[in-house]
């Protein structure tokens, strides 16, 4: 059973187009995250959702638009795509429960290309 | 400000050699804690150790080790016996409340 998943694996787009990227995990987690990972292999955090509440917001674009229908699932929607948006994009999720503790589990990426 | 230091940025070892992948971090938190993740050639990535402030007590899981020292801030990952399948890059992290500060991993190369 997957515990965190992502959906496309793959995206390859123009710029200027919208995407969206959905994330969803099934255990219980009530925290979740977006990470880009560069092409130098640079993990950052993007956004951080903990209860369907946005917590964290790095300093990235407004083009780029999390949202979390519940608990289980945190998506991500990306307007007018760029070129530097190429990257890897990896959900994860953590129970806040027992604080700095709990690791994050992360998915198995979502490598997006931008043309 | 949080801050991973991985200053090896690639290691090239032969098999069942051991190897040591360092990191070093700054904070200014009493209590924090440390990861290790990996993340083979699939993409992936996967978790591997965590360790509180609290606790300097070394840790090993099989081939794996793990040396914590506050006095000099380090949290160095060690492989024996090393084996083509831990060909990946290794990535040390600190957290802080929901953040994940990670270094900017090393990739370790097991040659046959």
């Amino acid at each position: 059973d997957t515990a965190v998943s992502q959906t496309p694996k793959y995206l390859v787009t123009q710029m200027g187009n919208d995407k969206s990227i959905k994330c969803e995990q099934n255990l219980g987690h009530d925290t979740m995250y977006w990470y880009k990972q560069d092409s130098k292999k640079f993990l950052k955090i993007m956004f951080s959702y903990n209860n369907k509440e946005l917590i964290i917001n790095e300093t990235v674009p407004n083009r780029f638009s999390p949202k979390s229908p519940d608990k289980a699932h945190l998506n991500l929607h990306i307007n007018s795509l760029e070129l530097g948006d190429s990257a890897v994009y990896f959900c994860a999720s953590s129970s806040s429960q027992q604080g700095d503790r709990v690791e994050q589990y992360f998915g198995p990426g979502t490598r997006l290309t931008v043309t | 400000a949080q801050k991973v230091t991985q200053a090896q940025t690639e290691i090239s070892v032969v098999e069942k050699e051991d190897v040591t992948l360092d990191c070093v971090y700054e904070t200014r938190d009493t209590t924090y804690y440390l990861f290790w993740y990996k993340q083979p050639p699939s993409g992936e990535l996967v978790f591997l150790i965590r360790r509180n402030s609290f606790d300097e007590q070394n840790e090993i899981s099989g081939r794996y080790s793990w040396n914590f020292q506050k006095s000099t801030s380090s949290f160095n990952f060690t492989i024996t016996a090393s084996q083509v399948v831990d060909s990946a890059v290794y990535f040390c992290a600190l957290r802080r409340y929901s953040t994940l500060t990670f270094g900017k991993g090393t990739m370790l190369l097991v040659s046959p």
